[in-house]
């Protein structure tokens, strides 16, 4: 049983646009939320969190949004640049835990 | 700073061999969590340590899996007989306190495992 779902495998953006990647969950304890960023070949690296008390998080071209009542949350990157290509994983926790669980990732892939 | 180190880069090996991981943490990180990539599953939480001692191993396949920690610089993950549903990336992480709110994962780059 997957807590945390990443339904679009991949996205394609062309460049200058919004992406928007989504993520839903379903563990009602989750309350920290945070996207991590892949490149191939690499692990993953730390992009921009929210904390289950606000309902957007802004940082730069990121921006990520919390719905708990639909128990969904998004990420929007404004405008999309090439180097915004990677694999983004959407990871939920509860706040004060150690275990993150992460979806399964969505690839991005930005057009010139 | 060197970050996480990981060796093997990649392992290919047979159905039935025995496959170990090593991962090396950022120094002065007290928690170390072990994660497993697949298309399906996405990034899954195998195990962690806090101060060299397992506290969640929940994630564990099975009994085939064991990890070890046998100093803050060094840990391992060994796979026994190992099959071929068990080709993945094998990820370490490590962080400084270990609560997710107030603290970062910092990934290594990976161990590409194929089992034929």
């Amino acid at each position: 049983d997957q807590q945390v779902k990443q339904n679009s495998p991949s996205l394609s953006v062309q460049e200058g646009r919004i992406s928007i990647l989504n993520c839903d969950y379903t563990n009602s304890m989750f309350d920290y939320f945070l996207w991590y960023k892949k490149y191939p070949a690499e692990g993953p690296t730390f992009l921009i969190s929210i904390s289950s008390i606000k309902d957007k998080n802004e940082d730069g071209r990121f921006t990520v949004f919390l719905n708990k009542s639909a128990k969904h949350l998004s990420l929007h990157i404004v405008p999309s640049q090439p180097g915004d290509s990677a694999v983004y994983f959407c990871a939920a926790s509860a706040l004060g835990a150690q275990k993150l669980v992460f979806g399964q990732g969505t690839r991005l892939t930005i057009n010139p | 700073d060197a970050g996480v180190i990981q060796s093997p880069r990649h392992e290919v090996t047979e159905m039935g061999q025995e496959v170990t991981l090593r991962c090396k943490p950022i120094s002065g990180h007290d928690y170390l969590f072990w994660y497993r990539q697949t298309m399906m599953r996405g990034l899954e939480l195998l195990i962690y340590f806090n101060n060299n001692v397992p506290i969640d191993d929940s994630g564990m396949p099975e009994d085939r899996f064991s990890a070890k920690m046998p100093n803050a610089s060094f840990s391992t993950l060994k796979i026994q007989p190992s099959e071929p549903r068990d080709s993945a990336v094998y990820f370490c992480a490590s962080s400084l306190i270990g609560t997710t709110s107030t603290d970062t994962q910092y990934f290594g780059p990976g161990t590409r495992l194929t089992v034929l």
